[in-house]
């Protein structure tokens, strides 16, 4: 079955960008029945949807969050990524990555999740 | 973007009993070329990612225990704990998948009386 693990920094200054990669395994990120997405959810708080890739490269965005964010994917080593610029305290939370069975165009239900990061963001 | 509204925030439920979660979806998830509701119920329990549990409304998610179940009237969504185990005490989200954005509901946390 697949495994999701987030990778990247736990601290992000105010205005820098906050960068992180889920690597998948027990799978290929380039099967199409899957596309390959990010959630968060601030401490305390639900969950938001960021945004999601397929293996070709199609991205679909959070319209709230889309000029901040940028979603690639590197097939050769089964790995997907998030950038989010200029970040401010209110992005602080726990990122998750997951996979979504394709039910239709850049959506689907999350079957697998990571583990999670929290990523803070203060000075 | 749909808006989800889960009822009610919070439940308190004795051990055994019956436990119900509403989501009302602010339009139609519902897709009838497929003849099915794009929604789904995750259980998340404290310091643990999400656990899908229903998908398509009603369908369970392998090895998730028969005493969850889900039902469907319209844009109104439930879902059911038969018989609540200590081990069900979580915060439990409906999400929709029909449209992007993805959105969720806001989470109803569900304890032991």
């Amino acid at each position: 079955q697949l495994q999701l693990q987030e990778s990247g920094p736990g601290l992000v200054k105010p205005s820098e960008t906050l960068s992180l990669t889920c690597t998948v395994s027990g799978g290929s990120i380039k099967s199409g029945s899957y596309y390959w997405g990010w959630i968060r959810q601030p401490p305390g708080k639900g969950l938001e949807w960021i945004g999601s890739i397929f293996y070709s490269g199609t991205t679909y965005y959070n319209p709230s969050l889309e000029s901040r964010i940028t979603i690639s994917v590197d097939t050769s080593n089964n790995q997907f990524s998030l950038k989010l610029r200029s970040v401010t305290a209110a992005d602080t939370a726990i990122y998750y990555c997951t996979d979504l069975v394709a039910t239709g165009t850049g959506r689907g239900y999350s079957d697998f999740w990571g583990q999670g990061t929290l990523v803070t963001v203060s000075s | 973007d749909i808006v989800l509204t889960q009822s009610p925030d919070s439940l308190a439920v004795s051990l055994g009993e019956r436990a119900t979660i509403n989501c009302k979806s602010s339009q139609s998830v519902f897709y009838s070329s497929n003849n099915k509701n794009f929604l789904a119920w995750y259980q998340q329990k404290p310091g643990q990612p999400p656990k899908l549990l229903l998908y398509w409304a009603s369908t369970r998610e392998s090895g998730v225990p028969d005493r969850f179940s889900g039902s469907e009237s319209g844009t109104d969504f439930t879902l059911t704990i038969s018989s609540l185990q200590a081990e069900d005490v979580a915060v439990y989200y409906c999400q929709q998948y029909y449209s992007i954005p993805q959105t969720f509901g806001q989470g109803t946390k569900v304890e032991i009386k």
